[in-house]
């Protein structure tokens, strides 16, 4: 079935660096990848969504100069939080979809820690 | 707006018991509705889905059914097994959109 990569799954680092995340479809193109961060005891809040070549669509209330999304290719999609503060602290996750199928695959996570 | 509430957990049954988490939800239209599983240390996979009012999702011993008149998505098991110790998210789409809404989640433990 489809698989979709996401790294790394845990990263700590100082308040102020940028951090990167990356999300790949490892055996399907994906047309359409979705980012969510999901607070404790909270649900996974849609962050932005992203097409391949063209400029992600954020949320509102979500931060598009702090959050940095690229949609470079249909295989892989990365999330950079820059300037990173100990609030930014949270679970980020990545889905993909591939036009014309009604289906979601989703990556395993990764656990953000600001200090 | 579109939202999910979920059971909140954690959960801890004993292998074999019968399981209920609940799930309502407020959306306009005719939302399709999810089940999402988390096992530990992978991503969230579909575990079942509803389109219209009073289908009903299923798979791996896992049911639910859309019931409109209620705005509800239960998901319920039979029998439950230890591998089935998870984390289970409600969540629902507009009909016609790819965004999807989640619950809280739900951290199911089955002890032996």
């Amino acid at each position: 079935g489809a698989v979709v990569s996401q790294h790394p799954s845990r990263v700590i680092c100082k308040s102020g660096t940028s951090v990167k995340i990356e999300c790949r479809s490892l055996d399907f193109q994906a047309t359409t990848m979705f980012w969510y961060r999901q607070f404790p005891k909270q649900s996974l809040m849609l962050m932005a969504t992203s097409n391949e070549g063209s400029k992600a669509t954020y949320e509102q209330g979500v931060e598009k100069d702090k959050f940095l999304i690229n949609h470079a290719s249909l295989t892989l999609s990365t999330l950079t939080v820059t300037s990173a503060h100990p609030e930014d602290s949270s679970f980020y996750i990545c889905s993909a979809s591939q036009q014309g199928n009604y289906g979601y695959t989703f990556g395993s996570g990764t656990r953000l820690t600001v200090v | 707006g579109n939202s999910v509430t979920q059971m909140e957990g954690p959960v801890t049954l004993s292998e074999e018991a019968f399981l209920t988490i609940n799930c309502t939800y407020t959306a306009t239209g005719y939302p399709s509705l999810f089940w999402y599983v988390q096992y530990p240390g992978e991503g969230l996979q579909l575990l079942l889905k509803a389109t219209k009012a009073d289908d009903k999702g299923s798979n791996k011993g896992f049911e639910a059914t859309y019931r409109k008149e209620t705005t509800s998505f239960h998901l319920e098991k039979g029998s439950v097994q230890v591998s089935d110790s998870a984390v289970y998210f409600c969540a629902l789409s507009p009909f016609g959109n790819e965004k999807l809404t989640f619950g809280t989640g739900t951290r199911l433990t089955i002890i032996p």
